[in-house]
């Protein structure tokens, strides 16, 4: 079975500080991948980012970037230089191989990011 | 503009009613899902559909019904037998190919009067 952990439930910070939002999974696939999406307080889920579990590289994305680390089953989110636009709930989520049943997500419990001016 | 809608926003639902909720998209996508989302909480698969005319249990799928008559289209029924309904419900759709990105709807917000 597939689980995906964010054991920070609710981070806040100041504007301009960095955050970082852990994420680690579970998975017998040898093939899978992983995602970030944030939900604003309009409660759409907005898709951030999806990883290959055979692509290691960091990403940087503007002021977002993703650690990946398949040795911890970890994959890390960063905001650097933190907005109050920012403010939102994160989750990760985790996709099996097209072939495990119909490309289910599972996703993290979700992290409340608050920005404070 | 391509998307997702959802309708209603807002939905009220009496003691032993059935509700529909409705999902619609544009992206020419084969694959729809419905989850639920309750409070403080990650997102769990009530059912999703790969193809037209064909659709699967996911992992909270009872008390609730759906059907995928056409490819634009996912309606999620929720029905009397689902005994804690309150959630907020979100469709999703994604290209059916491998990996594929699930993208979301706006999202219905349904509360029992």
């Amino acid at each position: 079975a597939q689980k995906v952990t964010q054991a920070q439930t609710e981070i806040s910070v100041v504007e301009k500080e960095d955050v970082t939002l852990d994420c680690v999974y579970e998975t017998r696939d040898t093939t899978y991948y992983l995602f970030w999406y944030k939900q604003p307080p309009s409660g759409e889920l907005v898709f951030l980012i999806r990883r290959n579990s055979f692509d290691e590289q960091n990403e940087i994305s503007g002021r977002y970037s993703w650690n990946f680390q398949k040795s911890t089953s970890s994959f890390n989110f960063t905001i650097t230089a933190s907005q109050v636009v920012d403010s939102a709930v994160y989750f990760c989520a985790l996709s099996g191989s097209i072939k495990a049943a119909g490309n289910k997500l599972t996703f993290g419990g979700g992290t409340r990011v608050l920005v404070k001016p | 503009d391509g998307g997702i809608t959802q309708s209603p926003k807002y939905l009220f639902r009496k003691e032993g009613q059935n509700v529909t909720l409705s999902c619609e998209q544009n992206l020419n996508h084969d694959a729809m899902y419905w989850y639920r989302q309750d409070p403080g909480q990650g997102l769990r698969l009530i059912y999703y559909s790969q193809i037209v005319n064909d659709f699967q249990k996911g992992d909270i799928a009872e008390g609730y019904s759906v059907s995928r008559e056409k490819k634009e289209s996912f309606p999620l029924t929720v029905t009397s037998a689902q005994k804690n309904p309150t959630a907020f419900y979100l469709c999703a759709s994604s290209i059916e190919s491998s990996p594929a990105t699930q993208y979301f709807g706006p999202g219905t917000r349904l509360l029992v009067l």
